[in-house]
C-alpha cells in the first residue's frame, strides 16, 4: 500500500523562504513530484526527483532521501502568487501498462502573508 | 492553458440524473486520467487509460463509467450519483512511458466541479 504525509497547512511571509516536507511509505518507489494547485485550477507541474539530492529551479528546489522516505519543496523569496496548495505524489516501480499511477498526498495549503 | 479542457466546469444533478463529463487533450498523449478530488483528502486515482486500453479500475462504484474513444478524448459518464460523489473531477493526461523516455508527468485539466443533490 502507500501512505504519504504532509502538513495540512503552513503560512509564511512574503519574502522569506519556506520547506514544506512529504514523507511517505510505498511498496514500490520510482520516483516523486511535486505539483502546485491554485485555488480554482488545476494542479500544475513543479519538480520531479528520481535520484536522491536537491533539484533545483530558480526559486523552487525539491530535495528527495529515497532511504529515508522523505522528500521536501523549498520555495525562496516568497510571493503573494504562491498561496496555493502543494501536492507531493508519489511515482510507484512501472509495472509495463505504459502509464504510472500515482499515489498523491493531501496536499499542503500555502498561506504567503505580507 | 494547460492543453487539456474539461466540460462542463460545473454540473448540478439530481440523484436520478444521466451526465457526462468530457475531456479532451491537446498535447498528443496516449494516456488518459480521471481523477476524484474530495475537500481534505487526497487526489484519488478512479480510470487509467493507456493506449486507449482500461488498465485499471480503482473499485469505483458502476455509477461511474469512462469512456475513451481515442487517445484524445475521454468522458465519465454518471448515473444514479449519491451525495456523497460531490467533488472535483480531474482529467489529466501524460506521454507513454515504456522504454524509458518519458518521466510520466501529469498534465491536468482544470476540472468539472459536480454538486449532486
Amino acid at each position: 500500500g502507500q501512505n504519504i504525509d504532509q502538513p495540512t497547512e503552513m503560512t509564511a511571509t512574503e519574502g522569506a523562504i519556506v520547506q514544506i516536507n512529504c514523507t511517505y511509505q510505498t511498496s514500490g518507489f520510482n520516483g516523486l513530484f511535486w505539483y502546485q494547485q491554485h485555488a480554482g485550477e488545476a494542479p500544475t507541474f513543479l519538480s520531479y526527483n528520481v535520484l536522491d539530492g536537491l533539484e533545483e529551479k530558480g526559486r523552487f528546489s525539491s530535495f528527495l532521501s529515497r532511504s529515508k522516505g522523505y522528500s521536501y519543496l523549498l520555495l525562496k523569496e516568497l510571493q503573494m502568487k504562491d498561496s496555493a496548495s502543494y501536492l507531493c505524489a508519489v511515482q510507484p516501480s512501472y509495472s509495463g501498462a505504459g502509464s504510472y499511477q500515482l499515489t498523491f498526498g493531501k496536499g499542503t495549503k500555502l498561506s504567503v502573508i505580507p | 492553458e494547460t492543453g487539456v479542457t474539461q466540460t462542463p466546469r460545473h454540473l448540478v444533478m439530481g440523484m436520478t440524473n444521466k451526465k457526462s463529463l468530457k475531456c479532451e487533450q491537446h498535447l498528443g498523449h496516449n494516456a488518459m486520467y480521471w481523477y476524484k478530488q474530495s475537500a481534505k483528502k487526497p487526489l484519488e486515482l478512479m480510470f487509467v487509460y493507456s493506449l486507449e486500453e482500461r488498465v485499471e479500475n480503482n473499485s469505483v462504484p458502476s455509477r461511474f463509467s469512462p469512456e475513451c474513444p481515442n487517445s484524445s478524448h475521454l468522458f465519465l459518464h454518471l448515473h444514479t450519483l449519491q451525495p456523497e460523489d460531490s467533488a472535483l473531477y480531474l482529467c489529466a493526461s501524460s506521454q507513454d512511458v515504456t522504454g524509458g523516455r518519458n518521466t510520466g508527468e501529469l498534465f491536468f485539466g482544470e476540472g468539472s466541479r459536480l454538486t449532486v443533490l
